[in-house]
Formats: structure tokens, C-alpha cells, sequence
């Protein structure tokens, strides 16, 4: 199956800096990949996805990047708030099948 | 999107004991799930809802710990049977249409005593 895997685990930022977190995939076939935030004592929250057509999607000051040749996949936010604090999980699917998530990463920005 | 609730928010279980947890969302889905998420860890997931049919479960789950129910396209129940202190987790109900992506409850908070 499926096997995701997310770096860092951890991630602290200055408030205005930017945050990349970065996620590999191993099947070759998955052609969706959503990002998602979970803040403290929520469920996740879809944030941005993009799909296998596309290399790049942004929205706003988040960008996810998708490299299917490398299999390995990235959201970079800029210009962080403190309200960007938060655990982000990527996952990765065939849409329509099982979501495989990485294990997260905590993201703390410093007001 | 979808606007999706659980019942309870949270709760204090004694162990032994069984909790039925519910998902609401507020219009027709394809698909529901539940998931686990043990305190600092990712998502797990414990098995696809079917409506009018058996839960599907994956590997390390079973019907009789975790039996489910899916009475119509918009609800689902999850019990967590016999509970353990080692259930306590957090249970997440995610809801996807056809073609489209999975959407997550707010959660249910567990801790067993």
C-alpha cells in the first residue's frame, strides 16, 4: 500500500517568515493530495489540495508544490501569523480510495 | 464542504464499558469513515462506513471492538467496546461525495479511567 512520509516533525517560525513542510509518497498511481490543519482540540481541516495534473496550486499565502516524478510534495506558507500555528498532515490517495496520511507537523510561529 | 457533528464532544469512560459515538452531516455523502487519533499521533483509519451493508475495516480492527452502523446516507454510529485505557483517543468522522474529498468532524475526545 501507500506509505506517506512528512518532515519535520517540528517546525517553529518568526511571524512574517515562511514554513515549507515536505511529504514523499510511494505509489506511483496516487493522484490526490490534500493538506490539512488541525488545530488544538478540532478536527483537520482541508486547507489546499492539489491534483496530479497540476504542479503547483496557491491560494492566498498557501502554495502546495508537486514534483510526481520525484513523488514528493510540498506546502509553503508565507508571510506566517500566529494564527498559522497549528499540526498540518498530508496525505495522499487515489481519489476516491483510502486516504494515507503523514504523521504531521507541528508548526508553532513566534509573534 | 459539509458541516459535519459528532456526539458527544468528549467523555470519561469507566473501563468495561461501551460508548456509542454519532455523525451527522447535513447533506447526502458517498462515503463516511471513522478514524483514531491517539494523542500526538496521525490519522488511523478504523473502517468505511457502508450504508445498509457491514462496515469495512482495516487491519487491526474488528466488528466486535468497534462495531458501526450507517442507517442512511447523512449518519453513522461508532461504539468502542469494552473499553481499555489504551482507547482513549480522539474518534473522527470524515465524510467524502464522489469524486471529491474527505471532510472530518470535530472529533469525539475519549479518555477512559
Amino acid at each position: 500500500g501507500e506509505n506517506v512520509e512528512q518532515h519535520p516533525s517540528t517546525l517553529s517560525v518568526q511571524e512574517g517568515d515562511s514554513a515549507v513542510i515536505k511529504c514523499t509518497y510511494s505509489d506511483s498511481a496516487s493522484n490526490y493530495f490534500p493538506w490539512y490543519k488541525q488545530e488544538l482540540g478540532k478536527g483537520p481541516q482541508l486547507i489546499i489540495d492539489i491534483r496530479s495534473n497540476v504542479g503547483e496550486k496557491k491560494d492566498q499565502r498557501i502554495a502546495v508544490t508537486l514534483n510526481k516524478t520525484a513523488k514528493h510534495f510540498s506546502l509553503h506558507i508565507t508571510e506566517t501569523q500566529p494564527e498559522d500555528s497549528a499540526v498540518y498532515f498530508c496525505a495522499a490517495s487515489i481519489l476516491g480510495n483510502q486516504f494515507y496520511f503523514g504523521t504531521g507537523t507541528s508548526l508553532t510561529v513566534i509573534p | 464542504s459539509a458541516v459535519i457533528s459528532q456526539k458527544p464532544s468528549r467523555d470519561i469512560c469507566q473501563r468495561g464499558t461501551s460508548l456509542t459515538i454519532q455523525c451527522q452531516v447535513d447533506s447526502q455523502v458517498t462515503m463516511m469513515f471513522w478514524y483514531r487519533q491517539q494523542p500526538g499521533q496521525s490519522l488511523t483509519l478504523i473502517a468505511t462506513a457502508n450504508q445498509g451493508s457491514e462496515a469495512t475495516y482495516e487491519s487491526g480492527f474488528v466488528i466486535d471492538k468497534f462495531p458501526i452502523s450507517r442507517p442512511n446516507l447523512t449518519f453513522s454510529t461508532l461504539t468502542v467496546s469494552n473499553m481499555s485505557p489504551e482507547d482513549s483517543s480522539i474518534y473522527l468522522c470524515s465524510v467524502e461525495r464522489e469524486g471529491e474529498t474527505q471532510y472530518f468532524g470535530p472529533g469525539t475526545r475519549l479518555l477512559v479511567l
